[in-house]
């Protein structure tokens, strides 16, 4: 259980355009949900929280308007990156958590998605 | 603030020898420590949590306050441990992880 998808795999996109990241929590309710960024064989940066139904929470530094994340439903939240430039070009990763049962403390254990590709010529 | 500190980006050993990632943190609080592993091509998992005290595939991590320090080991490295592994750390931030730099590890046979 606890299965974690992410679609696309990986994206190509030209420099100006939009492109949407879909995470999904297969078997559970996700409750919460987390965006990060991997820059090659470096750490996961975390890039806003999102919990379903209200406005995601930015970490400093991350431009909201550029990185929108919309978490409508228990199952699903998407990250769109407007006006993509050759920068945004990363591997984004999103994990979830919630009432998969296997909370032993305070902390809801976060499950990851495979992540996600993103290159902007 | 919070802040998790992996000293060493890489590490090798051979198979069978000692391995013992190393992973300083600095928390104002009581956090949680916990050991995330990324295999080749796969996502990442959760290894192992300090508030569980367990031992998964013969690794363990203990959690040293006075020394802030949340070191990952085994007696006996496996050429399939050889992984990305990442320390991170839970606050009280609604469950927000910070995680550190993460160390390649390489087993080699």
């Amino acid at each position: 259980g606890a299965v974690v998808s992410q679609h696309p795999s990986w994206v190509i996109c030209k420099s100006g355009t939009s492109v949407k990241i879909e995470c999904r929590s297969l078997d559970f309710q996700a409750t919460t949900m987390f965006w990060y960024r991997q820059f090659p064989k470096q750490s996961l940066m975390l890039m806003a929280t999102s919990n379903e139904g209200s406005k995601a929470t930015y970490e400093q530094g991350v431009e909201k308007d550029k990185f929108l994340i919309n978490h409508a439903s228990l199952t699903l939240s998407t990250l769109t990156v407007t006006s993509a430039h050759p920068e945004d070009s990363s591997f984004y990763i999103c994990s979830a958590s919630g009432s998969s049962g296997r909370q032993v403390s305070s902390y809801n254990e976060q499950f990851f998605g495979p992540g996600t590709r993103l290159t902007v010529l | 603030a919070q802040r998790v500190t992996q000293p060493e980006k890489l590490l090798s050993v051979f198979k069978g020898a000692p391995v013992e990632l190393k992973c300083n943190y600095s928390y104002s609080g009581s956090p949680e420590l916990f050991w995330y592993v990324q295999y080749s091509r796969q996502r990442l998992q959760l290894l192992l949590r300090h508030i569980s005290r367990e031992s998964i595939k013969g690794f363990t991590a203990d959690l040293n306050k006075g020394e802030t320090s949340f070191h990952l080991k085994k007696p006996f490295a496996q050429e399939e441990d050889s992984a990305m592994y990442y320390c991170a750390l839970v606050g009280t931030s609604y469950g927000k992880l910070t995680f550190g730099q993460g160390t390649i590890l390489t087993v080699h046979p």
